[in-house]
C-alpha cells in the first residue's frame, strides 16, 4: 500500500540549478497536485493535474513546469531554482467527488 | 477570496484533556472541508472530511463539525494522548481543484 511516492526527499541546489521531483500514486485517481509548504503559511497550490493529459496552474505557478508523464505520475520542474524556492514540496492525489487528498512525504529542497 | 484560519497557532494540554481545535473560513460556498495530521516532516494525513451537506463526521476519538452558515468547523479530540502531538490543518475544498489550506494549529499532549 504505497499510496503517493515522492523522490528526493531532500535536495540541495545552488541558485540557477535545475532540478525535477518525481512523483507516482497507485490509487488510481484522475487528480494530481504539487503543493509547497512554507514555515507559518498554510500549503500553496502550484499546479495541478485534473486528468491525465491536463495541466493548469495553481496559486503560485512562477518558476515551475510540471508533466502528467500518465495516469500515475506528475513530476514538477525548477527549471533555474531561486532561493525563494526553498520549500518543503508535497505532491498529492484524489481530491475530486467527496475524495479525500492523499499526500506523499515531501521533498525539503533547499536553494544556495 | 477564500481564506482559510486556524485558531489558535500552538496548543499544549496535559494527557486525557478533551480539547477542541478552530477553522474558520470566509466564503461559505465550499464543496467539503477536511482535516488533516501533519507530523514532523512528514506528509499529510486526512482524518476526516465533512461533506458540505453534512454537518459532522466521526473516527474514534476525534469528531469534525461543519457550520458552513457561520464560516466554521471544529475537530473535537476526546481523552487526548501524546500520540496525538502533531500539527492539524483544515482544508476547504472550493471546487475547480482548489483546496485552500489553513496554516495549522500545533498540538503538544503533555505526558
Amino acid at each position: 500500500n504505497a499510496g503517493v511516492t515522492q523522490t528526493p526527499k531532500f535536495q540541495v541546489l545552488k541558485t540557477g540549478q535545475s532540478m525535477t521531483l518525481q512523483c507516482a500514486q497507485d490509487m488510481n485517481h484522475n487528480s494530481m497536485y504539487w503543493y509547497r509548504q512554507d514555515p507559518g503559511m498554510g500549503l500553496r497550490l502550484i499546479y495541478y493535474s485534473a486528468s491525465e493529459g491536463t495541466t493548469d496552474k495553481g496559486e503560485v505557478p512562477n518558476g515551475y513546469n510540471v508533466s502528467r508523464l500518465n495516469k500515475r505520475e506528475f513530476s514538477l520542474r525548477l527549471e533555474s531554482a531561486a532561493p525563494s524556492q526553498t520549500s518543503v514540496y508535497f505532491c498529492a492525489s484524489g481530491g475530486t467527488l467527496d475524495e479525500k487528498l492523499f499526500f506523499g512525504s515531501g521533498t525539503q529542497l533547499s536553494v544556495l | 477570496k477564500q481564506e482559510v484560519t486556524q485558531i489558535p497557532a500552538a496548543l499544549s494540554v496535559p494527557e486525557g484533556e478533551n480539547l477542541v481545535l478552530n477553522c474558520s473560513f470566509t466564503d461559505s460556498a465550499i464543496y467539503n472541508l477536511q482535516w488533516f495530521r501533519q507530523d514532523p516532516g512528514k506528509g499529510l494525513t486526512s482524518l476526516l472530511l465533512i461533506q458540505s451537506s453534512q454537518r459532522e463526521q466521526t473516527s474514534g476519538r476525534l469528531n469534525a463539525s461543519l457550520d458552513k452558515s457561520s464560516g466554521r468547523s471544529t475537530l473535537y479530540i476526546a481523552a487526548s494522548q501524546p500520540g496525538d502531538s502533531a500539527t492539524y490543518l483544515c482544508a476547504v475544498d472550493t471546487g475547480g481543484f482548489k483546496t485552500i489550506f489553513g496554516a495549522g494549529t500545533r498540538l503538544f499532549v503533555k505526558a
